[in-house]
């Protein structure tokens, strides 16, 4: 089964500043990978996603980026912001019913 | 909007206790979850439906069962609660398309 792991585990920044976090996978088969923010005491959102039939994908100041051939993909954050501070989790799409393996997740704070 | 919601927020229970928790969504979607989330763990799926009456096993279903006799409820059962049970417990659903969500998560601690 597919197996994702994510990093780092928790990730400083100060404001104004980028932020990466990576995620590898082993299906090959996987074609569909999402990351997922979780604020303190909420529950978890999806900010964006990638399909493995593109290579990158951006939203204003998040981008994820994807080689099938390495299997890994990225979580990019620009011009990060206080309110950018939460938990991310990325996560792989197992084989049918639309079903997700998470990362282990990162913390990021953001310093203002 | 999708609403996903569950019985409690906070739930206190003994061990060995029978543990029922609830979701309910309203969105009309096949496919339900359930996960477990952990510091440092992630979010470890548990059991998953993707019909009413059908059910799979996830990636850590010992000691846990679920029951989904409507489309819009998914239970997931405890039949003998332990202390390495303590967790947060996320309900997710998803439709047509592979966006998932989330309820808002029972946090369960057991004595």
């Amino acid at each position: 089964g597919e197996n994702v792991e994510q990093h780092p585990s928790t990730l400083s920044v100060q404001e104004g500043d980028s932020a990466v976090i990576k995620c590898t996978y082993s299906d090959s088969a996987s074609n569909y990978f999402p990351w997922y923010k979780q604020e303190l005491g909420k529950r978890p959102q999806l900010i964006i996603d990638i399909r493995s039939n593109v290579g990158e994908k951006k939203d204003q100041r998040i981008a994820v980026t994807l080689n099938k051939t390495a299997k890994h993909f990225s979580l990019h954050i620009t011009e990060t912001q206080p309110e950018d501070s939460a938990v991310y989790f990325c996560a792989g799409e197992n084989t049918g019913f639309q079903k997700l393996v998470f990362g282990t997740g990162t913390r990021l704070l953001v310093s203002p | 909007d999708v609403k996903v919601t569950q019985s409690s927020r906070y739930l206190v229970k003994r061990t060995g206790e029978k543990v029922f928790l609830e979701c309910v969504q309203d969105m009309d979607h096949e496919n339900m979850f359930w996960y477990r989330q952990d510091p440092g763990l992630g979010l470890r799926l548990i059991y998953f439906s993707y019909d009413v009456k059908m059910k799979e096993k996830g990636d850590i279903p010992e000691g846990y069962s679920v029951s989904r006799e409507k489309k819009e409820r998914f239970s997931l059962i405890l039949e003998s609660a332990s202390t390495n049970q303590t967790s947060m417990y996320l309900c997710a659903c998803t439709g047509g398309r592979n966006e998932q969500y989330f309820g808002p998560g029972t946090r369960l601690t057991v004595t």
